[in-house]
């Protein structure tokens, strides 16, 4: 079965620094996503991807984030300077449709802020 | 009005017994409901969804069940068996966005 891949599995990154995450979505997939979910808590939406721009983002999508897609396979979460607070599991994930569709999600990239 | 309220936060069934978690939202723009299951070091994975237009939607042991009028649903693992183990997740989106907005999570241990 298809699936999301999301490298690397683990990043540390000292506070202020900037980080990228990738994900490779489905390959037939035509929306993507990037969800934060903090240690112990829900998984919160952060932004969706459509057809090279975002169509729609969350209140925690600030100007420090940034999603790419740079190539026809690759999609990536920047994060401009990372704050002690970023730390979480970011989870890529990929629909083939919008709306009410299934979303599947990657294993999720662990980030840890010093 | 955007949030999905999720309980209990954890569960512990027997064996062959029958799971139950529930979750309520408060947006009536919400038209479907899917439950993700989650494994530790896994990403969420999809288990069964809803659409409000039926009252029930069973796949094999799991069941939704869906109330429109009360902004409830709940989801039903039938025989649970000890590799159900994992946390549940619900959550709900409206027909025309892509954000999913998620429950806080029910860690489910099913006992063998």
């Amino acid at each position: 079965e298809p699936e999301v891949t999301q490298t690397p599995s683990h990043q540390v990154t000292q506070m202020g620094q900037e980080v990228i995450l990738r994900c490779v979505p489905i390959s037939n997939h035509l929306y993507f996503y990037w969800y934060r979910q903090i240690l112990g808590q829900k998984v919160e939406f952060l932004v969706s991807f459509y057809n090279n721009e975002i169509s729609e983002k969350s209140e925690i999508f600030d100007d420090q984030f940034s999603v790419e897609r740079p190539d026809g396979s690759n999609f990536t979460l920047k994060i401009r300077s990372t704050k002690l607070e970023d730390s979480a599991m970011y989870f890529c994930a990929s629909s083939a449709l919008t709306g009410p569709q299934p979303q599947h999600f990657g294993d999720g990239t662990r980030l840890s802020i010093l | 009005q955007q949030q999905v309220k999720q309980s209990p936060q954890s569960l512990i069934v027997q064996k062959g017994g029958i799971s139950i978690i529930n979750c309520a939202y408060e947006n009536t723009a919400f038209d479907y409901f899917p439950w993700y299951q989650q494994f530790p070091g896994k990403g969420p994975a999809l288990l069964i969804a809803i659409r409000p237009d039926v009252s029930e939607k069973k796949e094999g042991r799991f069941t939704i069940s869906f109330n429109k009028s009360a902004k409830q649903f709940s989801l039903h693992i039938m025989d649970s068996q000890p590799g159900d183990s994992a946390t549940y997740f619900c959550a709900a989106s409206m027909d025309r966005g892509n954000d999913m907005r998620f429950g806080a999570g029910t860690r489910l241990t099913v006992k063998p």
